[in-house]
């Protein structure tokens, strides 16, 4: 089945430490698009960083970084020097050929607060 | 570059009634997307559009319709609404369809938030 899991669904770090949201998926699809996605409060969903599956080099914007690992299809997201800018719900996200439609698949997200 | 833009922001609706969402996608995409979200059921997709045909179709019953237009903007109908509809709607849009290369990212407009009562 095509899933994304999240398996933290709360995080809390300290301002500019690095942090790592995980992020595993499950498709049998051969050709596939990982997605991280940030939403804040105001409800908008913002995209960060994309990684295909026949992508050689982990993506990398700004201070985002992906972390792909196709034999253990982990797909985590980095980001560098956390600001309190970054308090928002992550999700992740699967591109994948569901009963015959192409759709986005999400997981559950993971919510991370920056403390300052 | 104005981004996607939803309308109504916010509505309240009671059960049985129909309502109507209204999408404008970034100028120059052509596939618009559709997307429930409740904190049960998460993200789920709804249907994608381009070109003025559905393209891509979720697990939703028939109440839940959609169109586009010439100009690629898109409306999203639900019909006989039930209190489980309640949600927020996402609308998304991206130059080509789910399925593409890396040109098919989506990017998100801030939601019409819908409540039943």
């Amino acid at each position: 089945a095509q899933k994304i899991t999240q398996t933290q669904p709360g995080m809390f770090v300290q301002e500019k430490e690095a942090v790592t949201l995980d992020c595993t998926y499950d498709t049998s699809d051969q050709s596939y698009g990982l997605f991280w996605y940030k939403q804040p409060s105001s409800g908008e969903m913002i995209f960060l960083i994309y990684q295909g599956s026949y992508d050689e080099q982990n993506a990398t914007e700004g201070r985002y970084s992906l972390n792909f690992q196709k034999a253990r299809k982990s797909a985590n997201l980095v980001i560098s020097a956390s600001q309190l800018g970054d308090s928002a719900m992550y999700f992740c996200a699967m591109r994948a050929l569901i009963q015959g439609a192409q759709k986005l698949v999400f997981g559950q997200g993971t919510r991370l607060t920056i403390n300052p | 570059k104005a981004g996607v833009t939803q309308t109504p922001r916010y509505l309240i609706k009671t059960r049985g009634q129909q309502v109507t969402l209204s999408c404008s996608p970034i100028s120059g995409h052509r596939s618009v997307s559709w997307y429930q979200q409740t904190p049960g059921q998460g993200l789920q997709f709804l249907f994608e559009y381009f070109s003025e045909t559905q393209r891509n179709k979720g697990n939703f019953p028939g109440r839940f319709s959609g169109r586009q237009f010439s100009n690629s903007r898109s409306e999203m109908n639900v019909s006989t609404l039930e209190l489980g509809d309640s949600a927020l709607y996402l609308c998304a849009s991206s130059l080509r369809l789910i399925g593409g290369a890396k040109s098919s990212e989506q990017y998100f407009g801030p939601g019409t938030r819908l409540t039943v009562t």
